[in-house]
């Protein structure tokens, strides 16, 4: 199965520490989503990527995270300092364009990356 | 821009009687509409799509929904539920047409089917 892979699936940390995580997308994806989702609630879109470009950034994005797709192929989300109210779910997501807009192409969604910080 | 109200935040229904997870959207311009489904420790699936043409949408697992343009709504269906359909529900939108990126979720539907 080639779908969307995100690593680590879970991640412990104290409150000041920096993580990171990775996400795959499927192989010829050129855009690839961050979305955050705490609990109960729905996702919530943070950026994407169009090959490396990062083309959009949501207001949530603080300047503690930051994104990267730096071959247009995996992307790393990187939040330095940790607090507690990141906690979340952090989901990635990828989809293909086909340049002309007449059909719409499904966003996949990976697994996600469960963060805990204590 | 675009906001998604999912009316119910938990949703208990018998086995095999229906269902209705009732959502409705604002926007301006024109959008595609989703709902995603979200089993226990899993990610996110897409149950079905709205882009164009006929309002009632046929999805997976037998679930269908009907859009409604004058009432701003996209409400999930399904005739007979089953133990395995308990999951979260999310209904969705995103920008239509080639601006089609971001997609906006609603805070999600609780479905919990008692036998």
């Amino acid at each position: 199965d080639t779908g969307v892979s995100q690593n680590p699936r879970h991640k412990i940390t104290k409150r000041g520490q920096n993580v990171t995580f990775r996400c795959d997308p499927i192989s010829e994806h050129n855009r690839l989503y961050w979305y955050r989702q705490t609990l109960g609630q729905g996702p919530e879109f943070l950026t994407y990527f169009q090959n490396e470009a990062q083309l959009e950034k949501s207001r949530l994005l603080s300047d503690r995270f930051s994104a990267e797709r730096p071959k247009g192929s995996f992307s790393t989300l990187e939040i330095q300092r940790t607090e507690q109210g990141d906690s979340a779910m952090y989901l990635c997501a990828s989809s293909r364009t086909n340049g002309t807009g007449q059909t719409y192409n499904e966003q996949f969604f990976g697994p996600g990356t469960r963060l805990t910080v204590l | 821009a675009q906001s998604v109200t999912q009316l119910d935040s938990q949703v208990p229904v018998f086995e095999e009687a229906p269902v209705e997870l009732r959502c409705n959207y604002s926007s301006s311009v024109s959008v595609y509409l989703f709902w995603y489904v979200q089993y226990p420790n899993q990610g996110l699936q897409l149950l079905l799509k709205y882009l164009s043409g006929s309002t009632l949408v046929k999805g997976i697992n037998g679930f269908e929904a009907e859009f409604n343009k004058s009432q701003t709504s996209f409400h999930l269906r399904k005739p007979s539920v089953h133990i395995s359909d308990t999951a979260e529900y999310f209904c969705a939108v995103t920008l239509g047409g080639s601006s089609a990126s971001k997609i906006i979720f609603g805070s999600g539907t609780r479905l919990s089917i008692r036998p």
